[in-house]
C-alpha cells in the first residue's frame, strides 16, 4: 500500500525548534515530490514547499521561504518540515503530500503543531 | 503568484442535487488544475487531475472541466458523503502552487 505517515503531535513554546517528519512507503520515495501544506484552524490550505527526495532539489512558497526548512534522507524514505524558532502563528495542522500527475495524489494524515506558553 | 478564486465559499444543498463549484484563476492555468475534497479532521482528498480527470476510485458523479483561467467541479447528484469542503489547485508554477479558498457545502 502507498502511504505516507507523518510524525505525532507536537505542543512547544515560542522560540522552540521543531522537525516533523513524514515516511513514505509502498512506492520509490525518490522519484515523486513531497510537497508541505499548513492549515490554520478553521482556515483553508496553504501550500507551503516541495523537495524531490531523489536530489533534494527544493522551492519553497514566497510566504514561508526563510521561515521553515524542508529536507529528505532518501536512505530512510522521510521527509522533513522544521522550524529553527516556534512562533504562535505556527500553530497548524500540516499535511505532507505525494505529487504525481499534476496534483498531490497521496497525503500523511497530517500531524498537528502547537506553539503556546 | 497565480491567484485562485473559488465561488461559492459555501453552498446549502440537498441530498440528489447537481452542484456546482467555480474556480477561477488570475492567469491561465492550461489544464494544470486539481480539486480535493476535505472532510472535518481528516486530511485531503485527491478528486480530479488535470481539470478533468477522474482520480481512480473517485465515483463517477464528480467531473471538472474547464482550461485556461475558469474552472468547475460539478456533482452530478448529491450524496450524504458528498457534504464537506472542496479545494481547487492550481499545479501550473511552483512559485507557489496555490490553493483555492475553499467552498463548504453542507446540508440543507
Amino acid at each position: 500500500e502507498v502511504q505516507l505517515v507523518q510524525s505525532g503531535a507536537e505542543v512547544k513554546k515560542p522560540g522552540e525548534s521543531l522537525k516533523i517528519s513524514c515516511k513514505g512507503s509502498g512506492y520509490s520515495f525518490t522519484s515523486y515530490w513531497i510537497g508541505w501544506v499548513r492549515q490554520m484552524p478553521g482556515k483553508g490550505l496553504e501550500w507551503m514547499g516541495i523537495i524531490y527526495p531523489g536530489d533534494s532539489d527544493t522551492r519553497y512558497s514566497p510566504s514561508f521561504q526563510g521561515q521553515v526548512t524542508i529536507s529528505a534522507d532518501k536512505s530512510i524514505s522521510t521527509a522533513y518540515l522544521q522550524w529553527s524558532s516556534l512562533k504562535a502563528s505556527d500553530t497548524a495542522m500540516y499535511y505532507c503530500a505525494r505529487h504525481d500527475s499534476g496534483a498531490f495524489d497521496i497525503w500523511g494524515q497530517g500531524t498537528m503543531v502547537t506553539v503556546s506558553s | 503568484d497565480i491567484q485562485l478564486t473559488q465561488s461559492p465559499s459555501f453552498l446549502s444543498a440537498s441530498v440528489g442535487d447537481r452542484v456546482t463549484i467555480t474556480c477561477r484563476a488570475s492567469q491561465g492555468i492550461s489544464s494544470y488544475l486539481a480539486w480535493y475534497q476535505q472532510k472535518p479532521g481528516k486530511a485531503p482528498k485527491l478528486l480530479i487531475y488535470a481539470a478533468s480527470t477522474l482520480q481512480s476510485g473517485v465515483p463517477s458523479r464528480f467531473s471538472g472541466s474547464g482550461s485556461g483561467t475558469e474552472f468547475t467541479l460539478t456533482i452530478s447528484s448529491l450524496q450524504p458523503e458528498d457534504f464537506a469542503t472542496y479545494y481547487c489547485q492550481q499545479l501550473n508554477s511552483y512559485l507557489p502552487l496555490t490553493f483555492g479558498g475553499g467552498t463548504k457545502v453542507e446540508i440543507k
